[in-house]
């Protein structure tokens, strides 16, 4: 079946243009993560969802960073008056729960680069 | 918060040998240890994972193991593939929502 989608796969921008990132999880997942990936490092979190609970947002780096999820299903990520720092690639995940066991699938990433 | 050390961060091996990659965390609230293989251009890919309650997990060329009194846990790969090149990732979970990860080992399989 469709693994998790992203769009778009790569986005150039100006330093302080707001960017909108999106992504459509598995079907019929319930739980949707968004990471962040900069140059040769490893994953760092930025926000969860679950269900109609509300956000996890602790990952958010700042008050630029804001995600929603409408209707259960797709996400988007926005980043306001984006900083040349925000350049990264930026990953979602989707697992069937939030239940610590369940495989996060990922996409294939939003590579980001601010100028 | 939690902080997840991995290592070495590069690893050059010939065709056929064992590479081996270590990770140790702090968190001994940690109860899932996942790794993933991630290729260019692409998302990481679950790879092998275990729980806190096992001590190793077999997958054909791929095995994991966890020492909880040691805060450390290693993933091997044996006969080694050039396919196998790749980026690949420790991760664990603990009490909350996410997934922390270490900073990644490139390996890299020389035919």
């Amino acid at each position: 079946g469709a693994g998790v989608s992203q769009s778009p796969s790569n986005k150039v921008t100006e330093k302080g243009k707001d960017v909108e990132l999106r992504c459509d999880p598995i079907s019929g997942h319930t739980a949707l993560y968004w990471y962040r990936q900069s140059l040769g490092q490893g994953l760092e979190f930025l926000i969860y969802f679950q269900g109609n609970s509300a956000p996890d947002k602790s990952g958010l780096p700042s008050d630029r960073f804001s995600a929603e999820r409408t209707g259960g299903s797709v996400s988007t990520l926005t980043i306001q008056r984006t900083q040349q720092e925000d350049s990264a690639v930026y990953l979602c995940a989707s697992s069937l729960s939030g239940a610590v066991y369940n495989e996060q699938f990922f996409g294939p990433g939003t590579r980001l680069t601010v100028l | 918060g939690e902080n997840v050390e991995q290592h070495p961060s590069t690893l050059s091996v010939q065709e056929g040998d064992s590479a081996v990659i270590k990770c140790t965390y702090s968190d001994s609230a940690s109860n899932y240890f996942p790794w993933y293989k991630q290729e260019l251009g692409k998302g990481p890919q679950l790879i092998i994972d275990i729980r806190s309650n096992v001590g190793e997990k077999k997958d054909q060329r791929i095995a994991v193991t966890l020492n909880k009194t040691a805060k450390h846990f290693s993933l091997h790969i044996t006969e080694t593939q050039p396919e196998d090149s790749a980026v690949y990732f420790c991760a664990l979970r603990g009490a909350g929502n996410m997934l922390t990860f270490g900073g990644g080992t490139r390996l890299m399989v020389k035919p």
